[in-house]
C-alpha cells in the first residue's frame, strides 16, 4: 500500500498571501489528522477528519482551517499567511476516528512551508 | 488536558552504547502510548506501540519499550545503537477520545 502524502513538498509565501496543502491518505485509511511541527513548539494537532467532518481543533486561530473530501484526501488552508507559519505541516491517517481508543496514526513526509 | 514529557532533549553515544529514553505522561485513565522517530530527512515512523497486554513491548529496528502504569512511563531502550539510529524520537500519549499528544521529542546522535 502507497503511504500517506503531501503536496506540495516545499513552498515559500510571503506575509499576507494564503497557502492551500492537500494531503491524501493511506488507501482505506477515513481519517485525516494534521500537525504544525516547529523547533520551539514541537508537534501540535491542528484537526482531524472523519467522514468529511471535523471531530477534533487544536488550539489554532481560525485562519487554519481544513476540509475533507468524500475520497478521505484532506486539504488544509491558512490564511493571512503569518512569519510564525512557518513550520513543517505533517499529516496523518489512520482507519478510524483517530481519538478512538487502539487506532494508529501513519504520517506522511509533510509540506515545509516557509513565510517570508 | 493531556501532557507528556520527555525528559532528555538531546543524547550523544557512541556506537554499541545501550539507548533508554525516557517518556512519562500525565493522564491516570486508559492510555494508548506510541513512539514514532523521525529519521533525518525522513518522515515519522512508528517504532512501536502499547495499547494493552504485555507492557513490555518490542517494536522495529531492535527497539523496545516498558508500561509502568504506576510510574506513567514509557521508556524507550534498544541494547546497542547504531550510526542509523540517529534521529529524533517522539513519545506519544492518547486517551481515548482525546488527540494524539506528543512529547518534545529527544535527538539522538550516535558517533560511529
Amino acid at each position: 500500500k502507497a503511504g500517506v502524502t503531501q503536496t506540495p513538498r516545499y513552498l515559500i509565501k510571503t506575509r499576507g498571501q494564503q497557502v492551500t496543502l492537500s494531503c491524501s491518505p493511506i488507501s482505506g485509511h477515513r481519517s485525516v489528522s494534521w500537525y504544525q511541527q516547529t523547533p520551539g513548539q514541537g508537534l501540535q494537532f491542528l484537526f482531524e477528519y472523519f467522514s468529511e467532518t471535523q471531530r477534533n481543533k487544536g488550539n489554532f486561530p481560525g485562519r487554519f482551517s481544513g476540509r475533507q473530501f468524500s475520497n478521505s484526501r484532506s486539504e488544509m488552508n491558512v490564511s493571512t499567511l503569518e512569519l510564525g507559519d512557518s513550520a513543517l505541516y505533517l499529516c496523518a491517517s489512520s482507519p478510524g476516528p483517530a481519538q478512538a481508543i487502539q487506532e494508529t496514526q501513519y504520517f506522511g513526509p509533510g509540506t515545509r512551508l516557509l513565510v517570508l | 488536558a493531556q501532557s507528556v514529557s520527555q525528559h532528555n532533549h538531546h543524547v550523544i553515544l557512541s556506537e554499541a552504547a545501550s539507548l533508554e529514553l525516557g517518556c512519562n505522561y500525565s493522564y491516570g485513565g486508559t492510555v494508548n502510548l506510541f513512539w514514532y522517530v523521525q529519521y533525518p530527512g525522513q518522515h515519522l515512523q512508528l517504532l512501536l506501540k502499547y495499547f494493552s497486554g504485555d507492557p513490555l513491548v518490542k517494536g522495529i529496528k531492535g527497539f523496545e519499550a516498558e508500561f509502568i502504569k504506576s510510574k506513567f512511563s514509557f521508556n524507550l531502550r534498544k541494547p546497542s545503537v547504531q550510526w542509523s539510529d540517529t534521529a529524533e524520537y517522539f513519545c506519544a500519549v492518547r486517551a481515548a477520545g482525546n488527540k494524539l499528544t506528543f512529547g518534545g521529542g529527544t535527538r539522538v546522535l550516535v558517533k560511529p
